[in-house]
C-alpha cells in the first residue's frame, strides 16, 4: 500500500468554524508533513512531524493546530479561519525525515466563508 | 531570485514531440524531486536523484551536480501528460520547491 489518504475531499467552513482535516499512512513512514498550496502556485510547507513528534512549524499562525496521534494518522485543526486561508491542504509521508521520497495525498480544498 | 528556478513557465506541444524542462537551483541539495500536479490536486513523485539520470517509462531525468541543473524530458508526448511539472530541491530536513511548469499536450 502505497497511498496517503486525506478526508475530506472538499471542506467549506464559517470563520467561526471547529473542523479538522485528516490524513492516513500505512507505509510505516516515520514524517509527516502539512503543506498549504494556493492557486497556481507551489506548495507551502507548514509542519514536519519526525517520529510523531512536531519537529518543524513555519510559522503557522495559532487558527491552524496540528496533531499526530500515532505513527500512521496526522490532523490538522482548523478554528476561527480567515477566507485568505481557503486553500488546497496537501499531506505526505516520507520514510524518515531525512531527505526521502515524500508520497504526497490527494489534498483537501478548504473553502473559508 | 529565487532558490530554485524551473523554465519554462508555460509548454504547449503536439502530442509526439520530445519536451524538456529545466530547473535550476542556487543551494547546496542532498537531493532534487521532479513532481506532477494534475488539475484537481494530488501531486506525484516522479524521481528523486542525487547524481546522473534516472528513466522510467517515456520519462528521463537528470542532473548535474556541479553545474547545479536538471532536466526532465518526456518522449513520445501525450495528452494526458498534461500537467504541472514542479522541481523541489531537499537540503535533507524540508524541500524548496520551483514554481512549476504548467505543461498542455494537444492531440
Amino acid at each position: 500500500d502505497t497511498e496517503v489518504t486525506q478526508t475530506p475531499k472538499h471542506l467549506v467552513m464559517g470563520m467561526t468554524n471547529k473542523k479538522s482535516l485528516k490524513c492516513e499512512q500505512h507505509m510505516g513512514h516515520r514524517a509527516m508533513y502539512w503543506y498549504k498550496q494556493k492557486a497556481k502556485k507551489p506548495p507551502e510547507l507548514m509542519f514536519v512531524y519526525s517520529y510523531e513528534k512536531l519537529s518543524i512549524n513555519e510559522s503557522v499562525p495559532s487558527r491552524f493546530s496540528p496533531e499526530c496521534p500515532n505513527s500512521s494518522l496526522l490532523n490538522l485543526h482548523l478554528h476561527a479561519l480567515q477566507p485568505e486561508d481557503s486553500a488546497l491542504y496537501l499531506c505526505a509521508s516520507s520514510q524518515d525525515p531525512q531527505g526521502y521520497e515524500q508520497y504526497f495525498g490527494p489534498g483537501t480544498r478548504l473553502t473559508v466563508t | 531570485k529565487n532558490e530554485v528556478e524551473q523554465s519554462p513557465q508555460n509548454l504547449t506541444a503536439q502530442e509526439g514531440e520530445f519536451i524538456t524542462i529545466n530547473c535550476s537551483y542556487s543551494v547546496g541539495i542532498s537531493a532534487l524531486h521532479w513532481l506532477q500536479q494534475h488539475p484537481g490536486g494530488g501531486i506525484v513523485s516522479l524521481f528523486m536523484l542525487s547524481s546522473g539520470k534516472k528513466k522510467h517509462g517515456r520519462l528521463i531525468a537528470t542532473i548535474n551536480i556541479q553545474e547545479k541543473h536538471s532536466s526532465l524530458h518526456i518522449t513520445a508526448s501525450h495528452p494526458r501528460d498534461s500537467a504541472v511539472y514542479i522541481c523541489a530541491v531537499s537540503d535533507g530536513t524540508r524541500l524548496t520547491f520551483g514554481e512549476g511548469t504548467q505543461l498542455t499536450v494537444n492531440p
